[in-house]
């Protein structure tokens, strides 16, 4: 099983700064890798797929980047809406997919 | 646009087992595929297992194998997940989650169904 590793657990960021937030493959994923968003009491919403590709309904100031084991998301400008928990997820062998432990990116 | 409606809140003793279900709209339902995802209160997101409605059997996470049976009804855009065995630490939301705009992720989720395990 491909294990992914996020850090860190918790980013304290105030609005309208940068956060980068990571994200390690156990093995190579290639550009398998997704990022979703969650805030509370709602699913998981997809983020980023292919390592770098913004799905709809997500601003420029999400962006993805990596690919092999080592996969970055960072957002430019936070807004208030943005503070949420973010996933990673690995998508590279068939039904054979596994999710990092999550990030919460929090208000400083 | 594709929806995917859960079923109920459900409360279950240990030992017992749980069937929760998955109705999608909107959408073509044969050849995506859907999957289940779990999340413990408080915890992250953990992949059960999926399927492709009319094309495949369903594929199980190795932890889940044994206990886990995913199914789906064609005939009525239905998906199914079934979990025997339960005990506590399987008190957790279910979401189903169908293939979004890259295979292997999940673009549409259901509203997620809460299953507790207690005596």
């Amino acid at each position: 099983e491909i294990v992914m590793t996020q850090s860190p657990a918790t980013l304290s960021v105030s609005p309208g700064e940068r956060a980068t937030l990571s994200c390690r493959a156990s093995q190579s994923v290639g550009s398998n890798l997704a990022w979703y968003q969650q805030k509370p009491g709602q699913a998981p919403r997809l983020l980023i797929y292919g390592a770098s590709t913004r799905a709809t309904g997500f601003p420029a100031r999400f962006s993805g980047s990596g690919s092999g084991t080592e996969f970055t998301l960072t957002i430019s400008s936070l807004q208030s809406e943005d503070f949420a928990v973010y996933y990673c997820q690995q998508y590279n062998n068939w039904f054979m997919y596994t999710f990092g432990q999550g990030t919460k990116l929090e208000i400083k | 646009q594709v929806q995917l409606v859960q079923s109920g809140a459900e409360v279950k003793k240990p030992g017992s087992s749980v069937k929760v279900s998955c109705k999608a709209s909107g959408g073509t339902f044969i050849g995506y595929a859907i999957s289940w995802v779990r999340q413990a209160p408080g915890q992250g997101l953990e992949w059960m297992g999926g399927i492709i409605p009319g094309i495949g059997t369903a594929n199980y996470a190795q932890r889940f194998q044994g206990r886990v049976t995913i199914t789906a009804d064609e005939s009525t855009s239905t998906a199914y997940m079934d979990l025997s065995s339960l005990r506590s630490e399987d008190t957790a939301v279910y979401y189903c989650a169908r293939s979004g705009a890259a295979a292997g992720t999940f673009g549409y989720w259901g509203q997620g169904t809460l299953v507790s395990v207690s005596s």
